[in-house]
């Protein structure tokens, strides 16, 4: 089976650096997707990580570690808008299905 | 505008009740999938389906049922409403050819009340 560790809530200040982790035990998955989601809403894309590393788009950044398990989504200069729940995701399955964490709240404060 | 619509948004309804809510993409995706949303469990993935006429169970498939005659539509059937089935529903849609990243496209979501 797979299991997906987030935390549940996490709070930051504008303007500042945050990183949200995501631990999983799994015998195999294609990859690593991080989502963004407001309230109530869909949630959206953020990135995908297939190999070990650091992928940077804009003021988010993923980096992942298949030998530990590990992953973390990376958020810079920090904005109120920025308070969402972020989703860790597992790709597996053949790429059928996505196996989603519990999701990490963020509420950024001025 | 490439989307994936779901309807209705907002339904309550009574124990036994038959219900169905409706998915559409305009995408041309072979794939969708329907996930439910609970407080401190996440999406778990109730059905999926890779094309038209060919469905699967996800991880939580009991007390549901979909159908897949077009491409576009993949409506979600829940003969017999119970409340446990209280949650957010949202539809999915993808093209595993699209940038290589299998990214899902989520629809708005449907939130469900079963009294």
């Amino acid at each position: 089976g797979q299991n997906i560790d987030q935390p549940t809530e996490m709070t930051a200040t504008e303007g500042a650096i945050v990183q949200i982790n995501c631990t999983y035990q799994t015998s195999g998955f294609n990859g690593l997707f991080w989502y963004q989601q407001h309230a109530g809403e869909a949630p959206t894309f953020l990135s995908y990580n297939v190999l070990d590393g650091l992928e940077e788009k804009g003021r988010f950044s993923s980096f992942l570690s298949r030998s530990k398990g590990y992953s973390y989504l990376l958020l810079k200069e920090l904005q109120m808008k920025d308070s969402a729940s972020y989703l860790c995701a597992l790709n597996s399955g053949g790429y059928n299905k996505l196996i989603f964490g519990a999701g990490t709240r963020l509420a950024v404060h001025p | 505008e490439a989307q994936v619509t779901q309807n209705p948004r907002y339904l309550i309804t009574v124990t036994g009740k038959k219900l169905t809510v409706t998915c559409s993409q305009n995408m041309n995706h072979e794939y969708m999938s329907w996930y439910r949303q609970d407080p401190g469990l996440g999406l778990r993935q109730i059905y999926y389906s890779m094309n038209v006429e060919v469905t699967d169970k996800g991880d939580v498939p009991e007390g549901y049922k979909v159908s897949r005659k077009e491409k576009r539509n993949f409506p979600l059937i829940l003969e017999s409403p119970s409340p446990n089935q209280t949650s957010l529903y949202f539809c999915a849609s993808k093209d595993p050819r699209d940038r290589g990243y299998n990214e899902q496209f989520f629809g708005p979501g449907t939130r469900l009340t079963v009294l």
